[in-house]
């Protein structure tokens, strides 16, 4: 079985600062990692994933994440945080084929002004 | 655009009845739909896997005969919750795979379940 850690359930910035949120996977094989954000009541929208191929994998609104094997990581980041990038961000893994994701708890993104 | 659609995104019933939310996947086939629910601190917890076709399947601890899924096409799932109470207020979500295994879960708005 599978399992997701996101470390903090709540992650405070200044708006311009790295935005750097954690993920580590427990998987008995190389998993298919994703990164999801959600705004206030509304469903989760892909940031990136990571199935394949080059480790360092570039998503929407300027995230991106690094697929690191040797420490089952997969940890999101941005260089300069926005206001608008305030929201939940979920980290899950797919096995290589299972259609059922497993989900870390979140990480509320806060950005001060 | 959105790929998933979900229906209603608010509903407020009382305690007593049932209630229906469709979500359907809007420009592709979705053979394997799932429905969340969503708890207060956020986490999400799988329902059941829905498969066109054939009888959903629940996660341990989800009550089948309260929470229906009905997958009648490629592009339909619904849940409906039925003889709801207060404590099945929740934000309900819904996702559709392709049929690719490393596809991405495509989700709905979810929708804001009130019980009265």
């Amino acid at each position: 079985a599978q399992s997701v850690t996101q470390l903090g359930s709540h992650v405070s910035v200044s708006e311009g600062a790295l935005v750097l949120l954690r993920c580590n996977y427990s998987s008995s094989v190389p998993p298919y990692l994703f990164w999801y954000v959600q705004y206030p009541n509304q469903g989760l929208q892909l940031l990136l994933k990571y199935t394949t191929g080059a480790t360092l994998v570039k998503g929407i609104n300027g995230f991106e994440a690094e697929f690191k094997k040797s420490e089952t990581s997969f940890h999101l980041t941005k260089p300069s945080a926005h206001m608008s990038d305030a929201a939940e961000y979920f980290c899950a893994v797919i096995l290589p084929g299972s259609y059922i994701p497993t989900f870390g708890r979140g990480t509320s993104l806060i950005v001060h002004p | 655009g959105a790929v998933v659609s979900q229906h209603p995104s608010r509903v407020i019933c009382k305690s007593g009845t049932s209630v229906k939310i469709e979500c359907r996947s809007l420009d592709f086939q979705a053979t394997t739909m799932f429905w969340y629910r969503q708890f207060p601190k956020k986490s999400l917890m799988l329902m059941a896997t829905s498969n066109e076709g054939s009888k959903a399947t629940y996660e341990q601890g989800v009550e089948k005969d309260k929470f229906l899924i009905n997958h009648a096409s490629l592009t339909l799932s619904t849940l409906t919750v039925t003889s709801a109470h207060p404590e099945d207020s929740s934000f309900y979500i819904c996702s559709a795979a392709r049929d690719r295994v490393d596809s991405p879960l495509h989700f709905g708005n979810g929708t804001r379940l009130t019980v009265t």
